[in-house]
């Protein structure tokens, strides 16, 4: 079956720090990638995708490679702020199908 | 831009009462989805209409009943509200016209229910 696999959290770091969360998948063929941000009290944002292998997706310093060979698609960011303080998920849309599935996501604290 | 719009924001409601989280998208997507996020297992669907005139269930789609309304609305109804329930529900919208797909989802802002 289709599912998704995230780190689990939470992720606590430093502003400034490097940020890597791990996601990896299982599906049929190739699907889209994506990630996700929620911020407290609001509804999920796209923060990048990456639609085929070795694809990068990237917005607002942060980036993902889509890895047919190791099936993940991790997010990193080189440096890190307060205002990224947030929960990520990943997700991926199903082929063939309308549906999107979707990790647990992974809360980060980021500390002045 | 509204985007996509959930209400209400907040719900109490006691066991085995009823009621319909409404939800409307004003960018003329095709797609529509209804989702709850619970602690430890992120997003899970419940149903999804991939074009007007059509629902389909998703994971979780026990207890709940949509309807597409037209284009622009999909509501999910809980017709006997069981304390399993309690959890947040967000509606979210996709312009996809096919699948594959890689256009993204566009959420509302979510509906906290709470179930005693």
């Amino acid at each position: 079956g289709n599912s998704v696999t995230q780190m689990e959290g939470p992720v606590t770091l430093s502003e400034e720090a490097f940020l890597t969360i791990n996601c990896t998948y299982t599906a049929t063929g190739y699907p889209s990638l994506f990630w996700y941000v929620q911020y407290p009290g609001e509804g999920l944002q796209l923060l990048l995708k990456a639609t085929k292998a070795d694809d990068k997706g990237s917005n607002k310093g942060f980036e993902a490679t889509y890895r047919k060979e190791t099936t993940s698609f991790h997010l990193e960011k080189g440096s890190v702020q307060v205002s990224d303080s947030a929960v990520y998920f990943c997700a991926l849309s199903v082929i063939g199908t309308y549906k999107y599935i979707f990790g647990t996501g992974t809360r980060l604290k980021v500390l002045a | 831009n509204a985007g996509v719009t959930q209400t209400p924001k907040f719900q109490v409601l006691k066991t085995g009462q009823s009621m319909t989280l409404q939800c409307a998208q004003d960018m003329n997507h095709n797609s529509m989805y209804w989702y709850r996020q619970d602690p430890g297992m992120g997003l899970r669907l419940i149903y999804y209409s991939a074009s007007e005139g059509t629902t389909d269930k998703g994971e979780v789609p026990n207890g709940y009943n949509v309807s597409r309304l037209n284009k622009r609305e999909f509501s999910l109804r809980l017709e006997s509200a069981a304390p399993s329930q309690t959890s947040v529900y967000f509606c979210a919208s996709s312009p996809r016209t096919g699948a594959p797909s890689n256009s993204p989802l566009h959420f509302g802002n979510g509906t906290r229910l709470t179930v005693t």
